[in-house]
């Protein structure tokens, strides 16, 4: 178990739908990392928040937004979803100092329809 | 822009056959190195962090190596447990920066 949990674990849902991923963290770690993973693709960088800021952006649509909380939970919406955002998405964190190793949670599969 | 490329793409051994997984990578100053392992429909299982040229860790059948531009993963006597996909990435020295991640290699440990 690496301390990463994520909700909800299977999601499927229509074309245009919105869903929101949840992500809560590593007691102590500030960073969260979202990543995507699709079939045959390795995973993809979408978003990092430090502390409640976002840090760093990788190659997230802008159908995709994310925030990460007071409490440091972080939440993934994806909004006017389509076939190809089926995938699995994960959630990592990481400490601010010393090793510098995320540690990932299980993911949630999102099944689009 | 940060690149990890691993080879093979995938690998299929007998157990007990030991071998080696490599993955090349270029990055604008390496803050670390990771090895990661990932069963089918799980979330990455961190193994290894390696920082410098010439560092070796070890772990059960496990031991990574570094060098200036590539990493391995040597797999000593696999066992069919060891079957899973083995991932690489790197990090950037500017900090804080997320992990760069090969497509992985495929292992097979057939019995």
């Amino acid at each position: 178990d690496s301390g990463v949990t994520q909700t909800p674990k299977h999601l499927i849902t229509a074309t245009g739908q919105r869903v929101t991923l949840r992500c809560s963290p590593r007691s102590g770690d500030l960073s969260v990392y979202w990543y995507q993973q699709s079939l045959d693709q390795g995973l993809q960088f979408l978003i990092q928040y430090y502390n409640g800021e976002e840090r760093a952006k990788g190659n997230i649509l802008e159908r995709f937004s994310a925030q990460q909380f007071p409490d440091l939970h972080s939440e993934l919406n994806l909004s006017s979803l389509e076939l190809g955002d089926s995938a699995l998405y994960f959630c990592a964190s990481s400490a601010q100092t010393g090793n510098t190793e995320a540690f990932f949670g299980q993911g949630t599969r999102l099944t689009v329809v | 822009e940060d690149q990890v490329t691993q080879s093979p793409e995938a690998l299929r051994l007998q157990e007990g056959e030991s071998s080696s997984l490599n993955c090349s990578y270029t990055v604008s100053g390496l803050r670390g190195l990771f090895w990661y392992r990932q069963d089918p429909g799980k979330g990455p299982e961190f193994l290894f962090t390696l920082y410098s040229a010439g560092e070796e860790k070890e772990k059960e059948r496990l031991k990574a190596t570094l060098t200036k531009k590539e990493s391995f993963l040597h797999i000593t006597a696999p066992k069919p447990e060891d079957s899973a996909t083995y991932l690489c990435a790197v990090q950037a020295r500017s900090g804080n920066t997320p992990l760069v991640f090969g497509k992985g290699t495929r292992l097979s440990v057939i019995a």
